[in-house]
């Protein structure tokens, strides 16, 4: 079975730029998270989706940062305009959303603004 | 609000030893759930281990296992017979009711070989 896929792995690019980051969630999951790592604040919960519907945004660091998933399989979150503080990994999860069921992450795409 | 606490920035052991990783957490829900996550270098996120709250028999898988202590609030992973590979970044996370994950700041761990 494929687990979550994101892409890109890698981006690299010069601040004040749009950036778009995607992730395809294991199918049949009706819940998608989006979570940013740095060493500073370690593992935080941007956002999250249930049924494709924004169920918690509160995570979401500011206006420049937005978030849609469109269908089931396909959630993206972008920022515009970037900027270096943003550098960090984003992670997207997904999980059945019931009981125990565990978040199944992605690799993950390590952005770094410049 | 929900906390989860792990007070080992770093932790060693040696090879084919024995090492136990602290978590304690806080919650007013009564029902929830809890991993320990590891991140290796290669920094995939691999669900290591899962507790429900309502169980009090420690779950275990090979050579991972957890001492859950609900009134204390303490969720400690203890991991035998350690391998090289099992050198990474552990992370404990609590699960609330509303399917979100709370993190701990991470152990890292170092195995001598």
């Amino acid at each position: 079975d494929a687990g979550v896929i994101q892409s890109p792995r890698h981006e690299v690019t010069e601040m004040g730029q749009e950036v778009t980051l995607r992730c395809k969630p294991i199918s049949g999951h009706n819940s998608l998270f989006w979570y940013r790592q740095t060493m500073m604040r370690g593992l935080e919960l941007l956002i999250y989706f249930n049924n494709n519907v924004p169920i918690d945004d509160s995570g979401m660091p500011e206006d420049r940062f937005s978030a849609k998933m469109p269908n089931a399989s396909f959630s993206t979150l972008k920022i515009q305009p970037s900027e270096p503080r943003d550098s960090a990994v984003y992670f997207c999860a997904s999980s059945p959303g019931q009981g125990d069921q565990p978040q199944h992450f992605g690799d993950g795409t390590r952005l770094s603004i410049l | 609000a929900q906390t989860v606490t792990q007070s080992q920035p770093e932790m060693s052991v040696q090879e084919a030893e024995t090492v136990t990783l602290s978590c304690t957490y806080d919650t007013s829900e009564s029902d929830y759930y809890l991993f320990w996550y590891k991140q290796p270098p290669s920094r995939q996120m691999i669900l290591v281990i899962r507790q429900e709250a309502y169980k009090q028999q420690n779950a275990t898988e090979n050579r991972f296992s957890v001492n859950f202590q609900k009134a204390a609030k303490s969720f400690s992973l203890k991991i035998s017979d350690s391998q090289l590979g099992d050198a990474a970044m552990y992370f404990c996370a609590l699960m609330d009711s509303s399917y979100k994950l709370i993190f701990g700041s991470g152990t890292r761990l170092l195995v001598r070989p």
